[in-house]
């Protein structure tokens, strides 16, 4: 089935240091992309979402880019801190009853 | 403005016990929904509520798996009986537009962390 994916499942990051995660999705009818940072013991906290007719958006130190052609989306975190160490998940939109697609998430880990 | 809430936060049962979670979305939150989150993995979606009725139960063992809403509002969510790979974090959610979720993104609560034995 289509699904939504992630190419890094750890990712090491100094402090201070901008990072991107990356993920794949192969459903092409998807329409609306979201970020969500889950920390250990919590539930996701969404980040930013991002509509298909966009190909970037931005929010207070982060900026999501989707590429649709190669069906690719990146979530930038800019200056990294200690407090982002979380694992990451994109989700995406299918179909008409808002069901969100969760990938298998990346784990962020800042090294100071 | 408080955030989705749910309990308990953990449980331990037997396999073949029963056991239930509740959730209280987000006030004004018409749009509800339960996740399994194995560890490791990302939340699948087991049911969704649109008011007290549900728009998508697909991925719901409903041999084992029951959920309501009632009155719109609160939900449960029963297991019975549980099995060993029920172990799991569930996972409640809620958003504010009754349709699509193209504009709204689902806030979630902490979860029940459940551990069959």
């Amino acid at each position: 089935g289509e699904s939504v994916g992630l190419h890094l499942p750890t990712l090491s990051v100094q402090e201070g240091d901008n990072s991107i995660i990356n993920c794949a999705y192969s459903n092409s009818a998807s329409d609306y992309f979201i970020w969500y940072k889950q920390e250990s013991g919590k539930g996701p906290q969404f980040i930013i979402d991002i509509r298909s007719n966009m190909d970037k958006r931005q929010g207070q130190r982060v900026t999501v880019l989707l590429n649709k052609t190669v069906k690719h989306l990146s979530l930038q975190i800019a200056a990294t801190q200690p407090g982002d160490s979380a694992v990451y998940f994109c989700a995406e939109n299918t179909g008409t009853a808002s069901k969100l697609t969760f990938g298998t998430g990346t784990r962020l880990q800042v090294t100071l | 403005e408080a955030g989705v809430a749910q309990s308990p936060r953990y449980k331990i049962i037997e396999k073949r016990q029963s056991v239930a979670f509740w959730c209280n979305p987000i006030s004004g939150h018409a749009t509800l929904y339960w996740y399994q989150q194995i560890l490791g993995q990302g939340p699948k979606l087991l049911i969704q509520f649109q008011n007290n009725g549900v728009v998508d139960d697909s991925q719901l063992p409903k041999d084992r798996f029951s959920a309501e809403r009632l009155k719109g509002v609160d939900s449960t969510l029963k297991i019975q009986p549980a099995k060993l790979e029920d172990s799991a974090v569930y996972l409640c959610a809620s958003s504010l537009r009754p349709d699509r979720a193209s504009n709204q993104p689902q806030h979630f609560g902490d979860g029940t962390r459940l551990s069959i034995l």
